[in-house]
């Protein structure tokens, strides 16, 4: 089993460039998250996909972040344009949510290794 | 909202045993996850619990108090590599979790 697979592992950009993280997620999962992670504010959930549908958006910092998930082995989380204050690192996580309905135990999320993303 | 508080940092010596605790307060509940992070890695998962009680698993143990909202993972017989960031989560539905700031453990000899 390969894992969560996330590229690219580091990415360093100038200020007002577009960044685009990709992630694969492990095979037969059906739910997809994107996390962000800094020393001042922790593990921050983004948004997360169920059957490649966006469920929950509400922690997407602005407008400049947009996420997609066009198949069931695929999901992008794209910055545009890039800030400084993006700089952090970007975990993609998978799980198998097992009712389809939220409303089932916690399932559990494996994480990619991340994308350590520098805005200069 | 949803709050989860845990200890910034913690030290224990190599051999003992420690106990990290955790509580929430929430709504919705499905279940209190424990994940551990080593320094420039990925979180990964140790435990999880959604019944009140005590569950083992060799040298970590982890235990719930819905009607309290508190959580604690204990740790015995502490090995260096044991050194690292211990995350407390909560389930607010089966998808959605919300993590604490962790709890950078230190093991000393």
């Amino acid at each position: 089993d390969a894992g969560v697979i996330q590229s690219p592992r580091h990415e360093v950009t100038e200020m007002g460039q577009e960044v685009t993280l990709r992630c694969k997620p492990i095979s037969g999962h059906n739910s997809l998250f994107w996390y962000r992670q800094t020393m001042m504010r922790g593990l921050e959930l983004l948004i997360y996909f169920n059957n490649n549908v966006p469920i929950d958006d509400s922690g997407m910092p602005e407008d400049r972040f947009s996420a997609k998930m066009p198949n069931a082995s695929f999901s992008t989380l794209k910055i545009q344009p890039s800030e400084p204050r993006d700089s952090a690192v970007y975990f993609c996580a998978s799980g198998e949510e097992k009712t389809g309905m939220g409303q089932g135990p916690g399932e559990t999320q494996y994480f990619g290794p991340g994308t350590r993303l520098l805005v200069l | 909202g949803q709050n989860i508080d845990q200890p910034t940092e913690m030290t224990a010596t190599e051999g003992a045993i420690v106990q990290i605790n955790c509580t929430y307060q929430t709504s919705g509940f499905n279940g209190l996850f424990w994940y551990q992070q080593h320094a420039g890695e990925a979180p990964t998962f140790l435990s999880y619990n959604v019944l009140d009680g005590l569950e083992e698993k060799g040298r970590f143990s982890s235990f719930l108090s819905r009607s309290k909202g508190y959580s604690y993972l204990l740790l015995k017989e502490l090995q260096m590599k044991d050194s690292a960031s211990y995350l407390c989560a909560h389930a607010g539905t089966a998808s959605k979790l919300t993590f604490g700031t962790g709890t950078r453990l230190q093991v000393t000899l």
